[in-house]
């Protein structure tokens, strides 16, 4: 079967940097995409990685490591605007998206 | 640029209502089409994709259908709601490059009672 597992919940401090880490496990890779979900709202488009290594957007990266199923999300100089759901999804190899449930991710003061 | 449009925004609808929630993308031409269902605290439930008019695959049984009567228009619908059919209803569209993720509209509140 396919397979997505990040955490459910993480807490962090404003001002601080926080690995949000997803593994996976699916029939085929066509990329990995993760995107952001205020409560109640879309998920909106952060980042794509295909190859190996890290992309670097602004005080968000994602890192990608496909011999190992495993990407990570990382969020630096953290704002309380940061709070927010993060979904990890793999495109399979019928090009369709498999998402993971989320990881709620919590900003302190 | 590309735009996607959902409504209603809230739908609070009685057990065995009909349901009709409708989603237009501008901007694009022969868009894929799909239609999510979020849980609350829960991860994305893929119901429907489309690639084209009329064509409609289904990912999940359950009592819900769509429809893709007009090229970038989709329609999710229902004859009688169940209690189960509660959640955050999400439509997106995929660009064709490789890179492109889903693009969603602004997402529909369902609420059964």
């Amino acid at each position: 079967g396919q397979n997505i597992d990040q955490p459910t919940e993480m807490t962090a401090t404003e001002g601080a940097i926080v690995q949000i880490n997803c593994t996976y496990q699916t029939s085929g890779f066509n990329g990995l995409f993760w995107y952001q979900q205020h409560a109640g709202e879309a998920p909106t488009f952060l980042s794509y990685n295909v190859l190996d290594g890290l992309e670097e957007k602004g005080r968000f990266s994602s890192f990608l490591s496909r011999s190992k199923g495993y990407s990570y999300l990382l969020l630096k100089e953290l704002q309380m605007k940061d709070s927010a759901s993060y979904l990890c999804a793999v495109k399979d190899s019928n090009y369709q998206l498999i998402w993971g449930a989320g990881t709620k991710l919590i900003i302190k003061p | 640029s590309q735009t996607i449009h959902q409504w209603p925004a809230t739908l609070v609808q009685p057990v065995g209502s009909p349901l009709s929630l409708e989603c237009t993308v501008e901007g694009t031409s022969n868009p894929n089409l799909y239609w999510y269902r979020q849980a609350a605290g829960r991860g994305l439930q893929l119901l429907f994709y489309s690639v084209g008019i009329g064509q409609i695959s289904s990912e999940v049984p359950q009592n819900l259908s769509a429809s893709r009567p007009q090229d970038r228009q989709f329609i999710l619908s229902s004859k009688k709601l169940l209690l189960s059919d509660s959640g955050f209803y999400l439509c997106a569209w995929r660009g064709t490059g490789d890179s492109d993720g889903y693009t969603f509209g602004s997402g529909t509140r369902l609420t059964v009672v």
